[in-house]
């Protein structure tokens, strides 16, 4: 039982390259999230899926894009690499633990954009 | 602006030692709260979470209270060990958010032999 896996641990972009980020659950959770991470910051959710097929905006969701592909694997897509996108990107995945959503977080992702 | 603070911003302690980490929140209508560990280089584990009707629930030698009147929350380690140092962060949730999370900038905890 591998948890919340993600791919790659660690990237180094151009301004204007494109990139997936991959994440994978196996603990059969509907709902999946995409977070950033910033120094003196807290973290911040870019873009949610409650469940499969569906997508939702979070607080700082401009310059990316997301595809729920299926009920495993949740992607987070730069289309155009900002300098301001320079970060550490988690994903998650939730369950309802006594009625509230507990969220299993992956290793992260830290992406460098120069 | 739903926020949620904490103090100290980092902290050191002797391995043994007990410490206690502050949270305040203003996120309204409030549905739980959280506290997460994370270590340098990982991603957050969760340690508790308590509804609003909680005062109190401990993890091991990690103890969480809750006073939802003041909108204050602590983290309490017992008797501290090198492997807890970590960032811990305070997390709150929305009544209705659809599971959206508000997160502190965390307590850096350094213990120290």
């Amino acid at each position: 039982n591998a948890g919340v896996t993600q791919t790659p641990k660690f990237q180094v972009l151009k301004t204007g390259q494109s990139m997936t980020l991959q994440c994978a659950q196996d603990m059969n959770h509907n709902s999946m999230y995409w977070y950033r991470q910033d120094p003196g910051m807290g973290l911040r959710l870019i873009y949610y899926s409650a469940s499969e097929g569906t997508t939702d905006k979070g607080e700082v969701p401009n310059g990316y894009n997301v595809s729920r592909l299926n009920k495993r694997e949740f992607s987070l897509r730069l289309e155009s690499a900002a300098p301001s996108q320079t970060s550490v990107y988690f994903c998650a995945s939730g369950s309802l633990a006594g009625g509230q959503d507990e969220q299993f977080f992956g290793p992260g992702t830290r992406l460098t954009v120069l | 602006k739903n926020q949620v603070e904490q103090s100290p911003q980092s902290l050191i302690i002797l391995e043994g030692k007990n410490c206690t980490l502050q949270c305040n929140y203003t996120v309204s209508p409030f549905s739980n709260l959280r506290w997460y560990k994370q270590d340098t280089g990982r991603g957050p584990v969760s340690l508790t979470i308590m509804t609003f009707s909680e005062n109190t629930k401990s993890n091991g030698r990690y103890t969480a209270t809750l006073d939802a009147d003041t909108k204050q929350s602590s983290l309490h380690i017992t008797a501290s060990q090198l492997s807890d140092s970590a960032s811990y962060i305070c997390v709150v949730s929305l009544t209705g958010g659809g599971n959206k999370l508000t997160f502190g900038t965390g307590t850096q905890l350094k213990v120290e032999l």
